[in-house]
């Protein structure tokens, strides 16, 4: 069936350090493929989304590419800032389907 | 745009009681919405799906008794927790999906989350 798998964390980051959270995936198909954050004490925002091999997705500084060939959607960011510490979220939507299968979220908190 | 809200964000009741959560789209027409749980430093498991004017699909081990799901507009979704108990006691997210006119068709968009306290 349809899965992601994340890098666990927690990670801890220094201010202005660059940032990769592993994601991978399964799924048959061409699923779309979304970034989630949620800061403390709130929801889950969209941070960004791909919906086909090679695209990239990018949002605030944060950058994930879509990779087929590795079933891969890692997120990378050159410089965090401690106003970026929150839980993040790997996600995919199967072609087709209704709902939306979740890792099980990477915290990453930054220190000044 | 695609703002979703939930009302409350918080509510303490206690055992046996039922609380009712809403949950809307307030700049664009959700033709699907969402039911989530989320578990402390855990991920969001799906509850249920519903449709507008349809019956929802909940999802394997999810007791339809107990959580009631009506979703009687394009704009409101409603979950009803009937007779409460402590472990029912969780963050409880929406989310919504637009119709494919309005672009919104594979995204989800989610409401901040209701925190119930079960006594």
């Amino acid at each position: 069936g349809d899965s992601v798998t994340q890098m666990e964390g927690p990670v801890t980051l220094s201010e202005e350090a660059f940032l990769t959270i592993n994601c991978t995936y399964t799924a048959t198909g061409y699923p779309s493929l979304f970034w989630y954050v949620q800061y403390p004490g709130e929801g889950l925002q969209l941070l960004l989304k791909a919906t086909k091999a090679d695209d990239k997705g990018s949002n605030k500084g944060f950058e994930a590419t879509y990779r087929k060939e590795t079933t891969s959607f890692h997120l990378e960011k050159g410089s965090v800032q401690v106003s970026d510490s929150a839980v993040y979220f790997c996600a995919l939507s199967a072609p087709g389907a209704n709902n939306l299968f979740f890792g099980t979220g990477t915290r990453l908190t930054v220190i000044p | 745009g695609a703002v979703v809200s939930q009302h409350p964000s918080r509510v303490i009741c206690k055992s046996g009681t039922s609380v009712k959560i809403e949950c809307r789209s307030l700049d664009f027409q959700a033709t699907t919405m969402f039911w989530y749980r989320q578990f402390p430093k855990q991920s969001l498991m799906l509850m249920a799906t519903s449709n507008e004017g349809s019956k929802a699909t909940y999802e394997q081990g999810v007791e339809k008794d107990k959580f009631l799901i009506n979703h009687a507009s394009l704009t409101l979704s409603t979950l009803t927790v009937t007779s409460a108990h402590p472990e029912d006691s969780s963050f409880y997210i929406c989310s919504a999906r637009g119709g494919i006119a309005g672009g919104l068709a594979d995204t989800q968009y989610f409401g901040p989350g209701t925190r119930l306290t079960v006594l």
